[in-house]
């Protein structure tokens, strides 16, 4: 039972292109849709996150997308570099007072080409 | 870097045999998880922590237990290990907000 769907799983850039991560969710309960950045043997590391009473933030070169009518919300990576090549994961939670449980996607691994 | 260790960052076992994981912090944050990170599946959530001795399971907490008795430490243990259980397994901690993740341990079950 997959939660969060991520697509595509690799992704090919060239450098200055935009990079495009898509995820959708199912459970409408959902309120904290976060991005992950890991690199190779390293733990993933928290790019950027959105709530649902927004429909878009951008942080750099960085920008989620989120359409909460049909549960979806994608990750944008404008000028992208070699230096983003990386796994991506989106994940989504209801935080509560049991913390933060994350139900990530599948991960999308970008390698972004000179 | 937030203040996460794991250790062993790397172990090779048998088969049947007990194998704990241990993940210790220094940012005296509440709540602690562990997850298994496997190609196809993302990373899952094992089990996690609400405080001393407040535990509760996670997705994929089959074949796993865990413990915590003192605030900065949280151990994993396989009480029989499976080759099954051959992943990577990631210690995170939070205050409610972002996770943090340590660097992992690999585990390979023979």
């Amino acid at each position: 039972q997959q939660q969060v769907k991520q697509s595509p799983q690799s992704l090919i850039v060239q450098k200055g292109g935009i990079s495009i991560i898509n995820c959708a969710y199912e459970n409408t309960a959902f309120d904290y849709f976060p991005w992950y950045q890991q690199f190779p043997g390293k733990g993933p590391a928290l790019l950027i996150a959105i709530r649902p009473d927004v429909s878009e933030k951008k942080e750099g070169r960085f920008t989620i997308s989120f359409n909460k009518s049909a549960k979806q919300f994608s990750l944008h990576i404008m000028d992208s570099q070699p230096g983003d090549s990386a796994t991506y994961f989106c994940a989504a939670s209801a935080v509560t007072g049991g913390g933060n449980k994350l139900t990530f996607g599948t991960g999308t691994q970008l390698k972004v080409e000179l | 870097d937030a203040g996460i260790t794991q250790s062993p960052r790397h172990k090779v076992t048998e088969t049947g045999t007990p194998v704990t994981l241990r993940c210790h912090q220094t940012e005296n944050h509440r709540y602690m998880y562990w997850y298994r990170q496997d190609p196809g599946h993302g990373l899952r959530l094992i089990h996690y922590s609400y405080g001393v001795k407040d535990t509760d399971k996670g997705e994929v907490s089959d074949g796993y237990s865990v413990s915590r008795s003192k605030t900065e430490d949280f151990l994993l243990t396989l009480e029989s290990a499976t080759s099954s259980q051959t992943s990577v397994y990631f210690c995170a901690i939070s205050e409610l907000g972002e996770l943090f993740f340590g660097e992992g341990s690999r585990l390979t079950v023979l």
